[in-house]
């Protein structure tokens, strides 16, 4: 039982490309999050969805656009690749937005732009 | 803003061994701290947390201690094992929110 999972694990794509990540927990949270993890392993959050709506969107380039179908599900599209998108990303997810409640991270999806 | 420091890796040690990883804090107020670990391949999981001055987090034998004085969060263990080789993250929560702002990470290796 898987509780965060994303699809797929590795995509290798060329620059240009249009690509898509998905992510679904089954954990009920109301809370999910995309974050980007370079090649020295900084992590940094990407953008946040509660109960559907964004909350959190950082200075992320509009060619990454969030979406988040239902609670359980957020996913990540990306127009336009260019290899500074190669990274790992992780959805993660966490009961409540409010409080300071423990986030679940997914396995990561390793994409390689060429 | 909101900043989280570590002491870079790797940091290689024997088993057995005694393990601390640094990590102060520059923040507004006083903000829960976290350490996630991140093994081989996987994603994040918690490792402990403190939400607030003076609390000790602890799991499976890591403990760190909220320090305000020191804007502290070090982690220490007494004894590593293989198996604890890995990326260790401190964090921040930012915020009223559950924002976490992460340090650079620390890789840890533990030789037999």
């Amino acid at each position: 039982d898987t509780a965060v999972s994303q699809t797929p694990k590795y995509l290798v794509t060329q620059m240009g490309n249009d690509k898509s990540i998905k992510c679904e927990q089954n954990l009920g949270h109301d809370t999910m999050y995309w974050y980007k993890q370079d090649s020295k392993k900084f992590l940094k959050i990407m953008f946040s969805y509660n109960n559907k709506e964004l909350i959190i969107n950082e200075t992320v380039p509009n060619r990454f656009s969030p979406k988040s179908p239902d609670k359980a599900h957020l996913n990540l599209h990306i127009n336009s690749l260019e290899l500074g998108d190669s990274a790992v990303y992780f959805c993660a997810s966490s009961l409540r937005w409010t409080e300071a409640y423990e986030q679940y991270f997914g396995p990561g999806t390793r994409l390689t732009v060429t | 803003g909101n900043s989280v420091t570590q002491m870079e890796g790797p940091v290689t040690l024997s088993e057995e061994a005694f393990l601390t990883i640094n990590c102060t804090y520059t923040a507004t107020g006083y903000p829960s701290l976290f350490w996630y670990v991140q093994y081989p391949g996987e994603g994040l999981q918690l490792l402990l947390k403190a939400t607030k001055a003076d609390d000790k987090g602890s799991n499976k034998g890591f403990e760190a201690t909220y320090r305000k004085e020191t804007t502290s969060f070090h982690l220490e263990k007494g004894s590593v094992q293989v198996s604890d080789s890995a990326v260790y993250f401190c964090a921040l929560r930012e915020g009223g929110g559950n924002k976490l702002v992460f340090g650079a990470g620390t890789i840890l290796r533990v030789k037999s």
